[in-house]
């Protein structure tokens, strides 16, 4: 099946430094990819919609210059979390779909848990 | 009103038990519809699409009712390796595709 490779599954930063996570289809292209967050004991928040090639397309009130995303191949879609500060801690994953069909379901990255000390 | 809405739960149920899931969704756009399974930690895993005549896999069976905007969710014979958290999922269309999730319901299956 369709795999989703996001790297790295955890990081712990300093408050103010950048932070990148990546996510790769393995087996699929992936013309776009899903960035959502999770707080503990929350559902997961769609942040943006990354497209191959174009700008991301951001939900209300996430910021694009604070949450930077490349998608710059149809396998790879990168997130930076910028100027990171402790609130921004929590759990980044990544999904994408691997064809049309619509029963195929979304296709989830393991997801990286941020700490920002 | 949130775009898909469940309730939090926990829900605790003795080992065998049958335990139902609601969901609602507001958009009526909505074309595709999921339950995803998640445990603590972890990235959520697709269990099953919903399809408008109801489905079953196992234990597991699914309705939509396009009409009243609601999904359900039937676990059969509860399985100790059952708990997790059950997300609701709504694919809809509007200029691009979108995957919304629900606030998730917590399940505990208890020996």
């Amino acid at each position: 099946g369709a795999v989703v490779s996001q790297h790295p599954s955890r990081v712990i930063c300093k408050s103010g430094t950048s932070v990148k996570i990546e996510c790769r289809s393995l087996d699929f292209q992936a013309t776009t990819m899903f960035w959502y967050r999770q707080f503990p004991k929350q559902s997961l928040m769609l942040m943006a919609t990354s497209n191959e090639g174009s700008k991301a397309t951001y939900e209300q009130g996430v910021e694009k210059d604070k949450f930077l995303i490349n998608h710059a191949s149809l396998t790879l879609s990168t997130l930076t979390v910028t100027s990171a500060h402790p609130e921004d801690s929590s759990f980044y994953i990544c999904s994408a779909r691997d064809g049309q069909a619509a029963s195929y379901g979304y296709t989830f990255g393991s997801g990286t848990r941020l700490t920002v000390v | 009103r949130k775009e898909v809405e469940q309730d939090p739960g926990p829900f605790n149920v003795p080992e065998g038990a049958t335990v139902a899931f609601n969901c609602t969704y507001s958009n009526s756009a909505s074309q595709s519809f999921f339950w995803y399974r998640q445990d603590c930690r972890k990235e959520p895993k697709l269990l099953m699409s919903v399809y408008s005549s109801g489905n079953e896999d196992g234990r597991f069976t699914a309705q939509l009712n396009r009409a009243s905007q609601y999904i359900s969710l039937l676990i059969r014979d509860s399985k100790l390796s059952d708990s997790a958290t059950y997300l609701c999922v709504v694919d809809f269309y509007s200029g691009t595709y979108k995957y919304i999730f629900g606030t998730g319901t917590r399940l505990k299956v208890l020996a």
